[in-house]
């Protein structure tokens, strides 16, 4: 079975310092994906990243980042020079298909409070 | 573009009724998804269309049917609420540009059974 764990349930950050979010995954599976999703205090979802399990390059998208290591089970998420704006829950999960289902797994969640 | 729409956005239901979650999407995607997210929790899949027609079970199918009849719309059905179903719903809709998905969220239902 797959497990995602996101160890940090809060973080509080001052604006303008970065912070990375911690996603650690289990899966048996050698093809899998990763996603990171935002909630911001509105409630909406945001989708933010996929990332397939074969590629292990680091990934940046303007102030954030994503950085996948295998070797340990983990894909990390950094904001660079953090805003108000990234206040938000994070989510971190991970996916994997079997005959007649479509096994998406996510972590609880790391509630990120951006202080101006 | 609307982009993904969910009808209603609140309801309250009491337990052993039915009701139907309408979503919509209007950006021609092949993937619609249903989840459910409890109160200060993460989100769970409850079903997955990869297309019209096809549908298959996530981590929690159990008391939901769902129908995909075209390409625009995911349906989900409570056939008999429970409280335990007292939820906020969500239905996305996904793209898979070069490799590279994204997805899109509709707003949410906010179900509450009573």
């Amino acid at each position: 079975a797959q497990k995602v764990t996101q160890a940090q349930t809060e973080i509080s950050v001052v604006e303008k310092e970065d912070v990375t979010l911690d996603c650690v995954y289990e899966t048996r599976d050698t093809t899998y994906y990763l996603f990171w999703y935002k909630q911001p205090p509105s409630g909406e979802l945001v989708f933010l990243i996929r990332r397939n399990s074969f590629d292990e390059q680091n990934e940046i998208s303007g102030r954030y980042s994503w950085n996948f290591q295998k070797s340990t089970s983990s894909f990390n998420f950094t904001i660079t020079a953090s805003q108000v704006v990234d206040s938000a829950v994070y989510f971190c999960a991970t996916y994997r298909a079997g005959a007649g289902s479509y096994q998406l797994t996510f972590g609880k969640g790391t509630k990120l409070s951006v202080i101006p | 573009n609307a982009g993904v729409t969910q009808t209603p956005k609140f309801q309250v239901l009491k337990t052993g009724q039915s009701m139907t979650l309408q979503c919509a999407q209007d950006m021609n995607h092949n993937s619609m998804y249903w989840y459910r997210q409890d109160p200060g929790m993460g989100l769970r899949l409850i079903y997955y269309s990869a297309s019209e027609g096809t549908t298959d079970k996530g981590e929690v199918p159990n008391g939901y049917n769902v129908s995909r009849l075209n390409k625009r719309e995911f349906s989900l059905r409570l056939e008999s609420a429970a409280p335990s179903q007292t939820s906020v719903y969500f239905c996305a809709s996904s793209e898979v540009d070069r490799g590279r998905e994204t997805q899109y969220f509709g707003p949410g239902t906010r179900l509450l059974v009573l």
